[in-house]
């Protein structure tokens, strides 16, 4: 089983609105993170918003927010007020807390385009 | 130079050819990851280092030889590829293994590789 799915493979936005990008993770550890990153066509992958397990309050970095619903182990990444510039991939990531540290996986990535 | 570097940024190479991927990176990080991104798949770790020690192989074939001289230099020696083994490679550095789950991973711009 995928650990992370992205179910929307490309997403169009108008500028200046808001767009949310879907991530469902699958895992059985209490303690995780999660991590959105941005890669544009330079190829360059950008990290942009963190959330934790544990963390009560939702992710926001700037225009960036981390609409976090452990529950339904969904991490979906909203962007306010798009650009131009966001046009990019998206790849959602989770860190589980294994022994030795270093289990990171990713999805498949949701390409946006922001339409001006 | 800031950031994490990867040279060079391309690089078309036969089958029967050697050459090498450089990493380099300088926020102090001791853990240094390499990564193939082949289209629409997930980004696949290869390799994990920290403080220079191998501690992650994912059944990389030998063909792909890493080297981490020290913990702000990793390399990614190429021999006798095959044509399936075209992608973008990927390096990225986080502060050491053992700093929990926020433990962020800062990435490179990658080498398009291409096998002729």
């Amino acid at each position: 089983a995928q650990k992370i799915t992205q179910t929307q493979p490309g997403m169009f936005v108008q500028e200046k609105e808001a767009v949310t990008l879907d991530c469902t993770y699958d895992t059985s550890d209490q303690s995780y993170g999660l991590f959105w990153y941005k890669q544009p066509s330079s190829g360059e992958m950008i990290f942009l918003i963190y959330q934790g397990s544990y963390d009560e309050q939702n992710a926001t970095e700037g225009r960036y927010s981390l609409n976090f619903q452990k529950a339904r182990k969904s991490a979906n990444l909203v962007i306010s007020a798009s650009q131009l510039g966001d046009s990019a991939m998206y790849f959602c990531a989770m860190r589980e807390a294994t022994v030795a540290g270093n289990q990171f996986y990713f999805g498949t990535g949701t390409s946006l385009t922001v339409i001006p | 130079e800031t950031g994490v570097t990867q040279t060079p940024r391309h690089l078309v190479m036969g089958m029967t050819n050697k050459k090498s991927l450089k990493c380099e990176q300088h926020l102090g990080h001791n853990a240094m990851y390499w990564y193939k991104q082949s289209a629409k798949k997930p980004l696949e770790l290869m390799f994990v280092y920290n403080f220079k020690e191998q501690t992650e192989n994912n059944s990389v074939p030998s063909r792909f030889s890493p080297e981490c001289p020290n913990s702000s230099h990793l390399f990614l020696h190429l021999h006798t590829l095959q044509p399936e083994d075209s992608a973008l490679y990927l390096c990225a550095s986080s502060q050491d293994l053992a700093s929990g789950l926020t433990d962020t991973q800062y990435f490179g711009p990658g080498t398009r590789l291409t096998v002729l």
